[in-house]
């Protein structure tokens, strides 16, 4: 059974640099079917897809987040990661990472438990 | 970048009535390219549909997506105690991926 699970500091100070992981277990990160991504909800409100990669590199971002973000994959760890830079309490958020499937990669169909994130001084 | 819109915001029924969630697109969505997501409280998203009708491994038959173009509905044929969440629909497009703001079904 395919499990994903994030990982990373909980805290983080404002201007500084949110970094998150996801390792993938019971499953290859390195298969061309999928592409791996990042979903955030700030506190009761809605989903945010942030951003998404392939194996082999390649990425996409959101637009309204691409000039502070960087995502980026290990294939020897199974593992594929997030930074997010200049944060502020606006990116306070439960960040998910997910397995994108499909022709396209256009759904998510598996989903990590989530790890908050807090920006506070 | 196209916008989700889902209504109504809290739908509020009894368990064994239908509920009927709409998700409207700004611009026309590829029918293979729009899913559904439920979410319970301190939960992840879980998939539902995709490709706008195509349950998820799982997933009950009281579950059925339906629509095409900028409009499209999930059905719950009848509640169950479970199936009070927050349901999410989900575009691709053009190597951008949104969700609409989601709809609450609560017991009445």
């Amino acid at each position: 059974q395919l499990q994903l699970q994030e990982s990373g500091p909980g805290l983080v100070k404002p201007w500084e640099t949110l970094s998150l992981t996801c390792t993938v277990s019971g499953g290859s990160i390195s298969s061309s079917s999928y592409y791996w991504g990042w979903v955030r909800q700030p506190p009761g409100k809605g989903l945010e897809w942030i951003g998404s990669i392939f194996y082999r590199g390649t990425t996409y971002y959101n637009p309204s987040l691409e000039s502070r973000l960087v995502v980026s994959v290990d294939t020897s760890k199974n593992q594929f990661s997030l930074k997010l830079s200049s944060v502020t309490a606006a990116d306070t958020a439960v960040y998910y990472c997910a397995r994108q499937a499909g022709w396209g990669a256009p759904y998510f169909d598996y989903w990590g438990q989530g790890t908050l994130g807090t920006v506070s001084s | 970048e196209i916008v989700l819109t889902q209504s109504p915001g809290t739908l509020s029924l009894s368990p064994g009535e239908r509920a009927t969630l709409s998700c409207r697109a700004s611009q026309s969505v590829t029918s293979s390219y729009l899913a559904w997501y439920q979410q319970t409280p301190g939960q992840a998203p879980r998939l539902l549909i995709f490709a706008a009708s195509n349950r998820a491994t799982g997933i009950p038959d009281r579950f059925s997506g339906g629509g095409s173009g900028t409009d499209f509905t999930l059905t719950i044929s009848r509640l169950q105690p479970e199936d009070f969440a927050v349901y999410y629909c989900q575009q691709y497009d053009s190597s951008t991926w949104t969700f609409g703001q989601g709809t609450k079904v609560e017991i009445k």
